[in-house]
């Protein structure tokens, strides 16, 4: 089994629809993130998570919001779809420490707003 | 300010030609971590390193090698004899511990396509 795993792989939703993007992880790691990949943009982050009770806005956190229900589990919502939110979003858990050890990211969800 | 700028957004090559994808960041703190990405199509990405600052370095893994220079802020990467395998995203990334937020900063990424 994948470190990081994200569901669903893929997606197509309609503009205005709830939709929520899963991420599990073994990796046994408090640190949490959500990024977002756009083309010619790279990957920006979302949001993060040190640990169940600390959740932290990135740096495009409007429209989106999530959840940390367990240590291994970070979900992330979008409440209200719309076009411009179609973007492959990665989840991703670091070690200890804010220096990017062993970072390791999910295989990401292809999200389509339609 | 921190950043990352990768100006290459495209290259193309022939296989077996030496291939160099240039990254240029920006930090004021003397504490920091560079990092390398490769994203081939099937989207996943896929770790190729992690640097220090206090380590200038150069590093060769097999046909990758890496180039860190600190005087130009850059951390370029070079792939020799490159083949079509190759053919991928790579995006240069960059952690600040003093951020406190254990993010990466990523460039906008370079796209890279080994003809045969």
């Amino acid at each position: 089994d994948a470190d990081v795993t994200q569901t669903p792989r893929n997606r197509i939703t309609k503009t205005g629809k709830r939709i929520m993007l899963e991420c599990s992880q073994t990796k046994g790691h408090d640190r949490m993130y959500w990024y977002r990949q756009d083309p010619g943009l790279g990957l920006r982050l979302i949001y993060y998570s040190f640990d169940v009770k600390d959740i932290n806005k990135g740096e495009i956190s409007d429209g989106y919001s999530v959840s940390r229900q367990a240590q291994a589990k970070f979900s992330l919502s979008l409440e209200s779809a719309i076009p411009n939110q179609t973007a492959l979003y990665f989840c991703a858990t670091s070690g200890p420490g804010n220096s990017g050890y062993g970072y390791t990211f999910g295989s990401g969800t292809r999200l389509t707003v339609v | 300010a921190q950043k990352v700028t990768q100006a290459q957004t495209e290259i193309s090559v022939v296989e077996k030609e030496d291939v160099t994808l240039d990254c240029v960041y920006e930090t004021r703190d003397t504490t920091y971590y560079l990092f390398w990405y490769k994203q081939p199509p099937s989207g996943e990405l896929v770790f190729l390193i992690r640097r220090n600052s206090f380590d200038e370095q150069n590093e060769i893994s097999g046909r990758y090698s890496w180039n860190f220079q600190k005087s130009t802020s850059s951390f370029n990467f070079t792939i020799t004899a490159s083949q079509v395998v190759d053919s991928a995203v790579y995006f240069c990334a960059l952690n600040v511990p003093s951020s406190n937020t254990g993010k990466l900063i990523f460039g906008q990424g370079t796209t890279l396509q080994v003809k045969p």
